[in-house]
């Protein structure tokens, strides 16, 4: 079965600054590999997926990851962080026929 | 095109009471999925469902809890006799197939008095 582990539970960091949010996954099988944000007390958004072919994934507001099958992870970067990032962020994973979830990783940009 | 929609937002219960949550998924989504958020915690997989279909239920509780998905309307997720510990927020995501990304509604918050 898929597991998803994210290595931080809280990551500050100051605007501007760049940001990597960890992701390691654990599978015997093919994975499909996601990234996800939630803002308070709202669902979660898509920020972008890992399916098959280029191991970078550009997603949504700035932010891309890469897939790196020899380490097994899946890191979350964004170059330069705006105060409105400030948010959880879920890594997920599929094998089979469900998404499983790391335990999340809050980030919080402050000025 | 509308997402994925939850109704209610928010809901109170009594202890004792039944809860039933309605997701209705995205135009041309055939799969269901419920989670659940409990305060601080990161989103647990509940079930999976497409159309009258139980795909997968390995997260739901053995006891009190149940989910369909009708050949017509929405799905439903139906907790009765809620205690305290029901108590966190139940968001219900669709997709087109299981490799596609899942889209995610605004949840349900219950809280169980």
């Amino acid at each position: 079965a898929q597991s998803v582990t994210q290595l931080d539970s809280q990551v500050p960091v100051f605007e501007e600054a760049p940001v990597e949010l960890r992701c390691n996954y654990s599978s015997s099988v093919s994975v499909y590999l996601f990234w996800y944000v939630q803002y308070p007390n709202q669902g979660l958004q898509l920020l972008l997926k890992y399916l098959s072919g280029s191991t970078l994934v550009k997603g949504i507001n700035g932010f891309e990851a890469e897939f790196n099958k020899s380490q097994t992870s899946f890191h979350l970067r964004k170059p330069s962080v705006h105060i409105s990032d400030t948010a959880e962020y879920f890594c997920g994973g599929t094998s089979g026929s469900r998404l499983t979830f790391g335990e999340g990783t809050q980030l919080t940009v402050n000025p | 095109n509308a997402g994925v929609m939850q109704n209610p937002r928010h809901l109170v219960r009594r202890r004792g009471q039944e809860a039933r949550l309605r997701c209705s998924p995205m135009k041309g989504h055939s799969h269901v999925y419920w989670y659940r958020q409990l305060p601080e915690e990161g989103l647990k997989f509940m079930v999976y469902l497409q159309k009258e279909n139980i795909i997968d239920e390995s997260g739901m509780p053995k006891e009190r809890f149940s989910a369909e998905f009708p050949k017509e309307g929405p799905s439903i997720l139906r907790i009765q006799q809620v205690v305290r510990g029901d108590s966190a927020a139940y968001f219900c995501a669709s997709s087109p197939g299981p490799s596609d990304g899942y889209t995610f509604g605004s949840g349900t918050r219950l809280t169980v008095v």
